[in-house]
């Protein structure tokens, strides 16, 4: 059974883009959850997505969205983007028991 | 709000040596926890959960874990550490929303 993919691997952008992450969660699981990773905030929860639904969010502002798609893929969108954006976005799929979260290996984002 | 603590920034300790990383949460109804661990550059490979039951639950790569609600804990535990284990480890609480800890940075030395 494949595991959890994201797409790309490693993203470098100019502060007032914006960036599309992808994940493909494993087959069959319908949950998905977005992390961010820094070292000096850690790991903090964005969102989590559920049968395209969003059901629980981060406090994050709105410049941080997502979106689930019929076959359960989700993609995050950051628009103008700044410097304190750069990070490692981890992705995190779930069956619909949420028993367990298994985790892409990341997009490291950097802003410049 | 909900929290993690994971007191220990970072550990050394000797190959071969016994390993107790910490962990203490905020008290919840229903403690779901985790521990995860996390090479360089990499994702986070969970190697135990626990959720009810007996508290002393066995993971993967020989790790254990021993949840006692009375001290709010959910300390990791490894009887002889390998140099492979050298990593940052995270204890996590919650299920559709994990909330993790800020991480302990394991090295082993020879």
């Amino acid at each position: 059974k494949a595991g959890v993919t994201q797409t790309p691997r490693y993203l470098i952008k100019t502060r007032g883009q914006q960036v599309t992450l992808s994940c493909s969660p494993i087959s069959g699981h319908r949950s998905v959850s977005w992390y961010q990773q820094t070292p000096g905030q850690g790991l903090q929860f964005l969102f989590e997505y559920f049968s395209e639904t969003q059901r629980n969010k981060g406090n994050f502002p709105g410049r941080f969205s997502g979106r689930q798609f019929s076959n359960s893929r989700s993609e995050m969108n950051v628009s103008t983007l700044e410097l304190g954006d750069s990070a490692l976005y981890l992705c995190a799929s779930s069956n619909y028991m949420n028993t367990e979260a298994f985790f892409g290996q990341g997009t490291r984002l950097t802003v410049v | 709000a909900q929290s993690v603590t994971q007191p220990d920034i970072h550990i050394t300790v000797s190959e071969g040596a016994s390993l107790e990383l910490r962990c203490n949460y905020s008290y919840g109804a229903t403690p779901y926890l985790f521990w995860y661990v996390q090479s360089p550059g990499q994702g986070l490979q969970l190697l135990l959960k626990y959720f009810s039951g007996d508290t002393l639950v066995q993971g993967i790569k020989g790790f254990e874990a021993e949840f006692k609600r009375s001290q709010s804990s959910f300390n990791l535990r490894k009887p002889s550490v390998h140099w492979s284990d050298a990593a940052e480890y995270f204890c996590a609480k919650g299920n559709e929303k994990l909330t993790f800890g800020t991480g302990t940075r394991l090295t082993i030395i020879p």
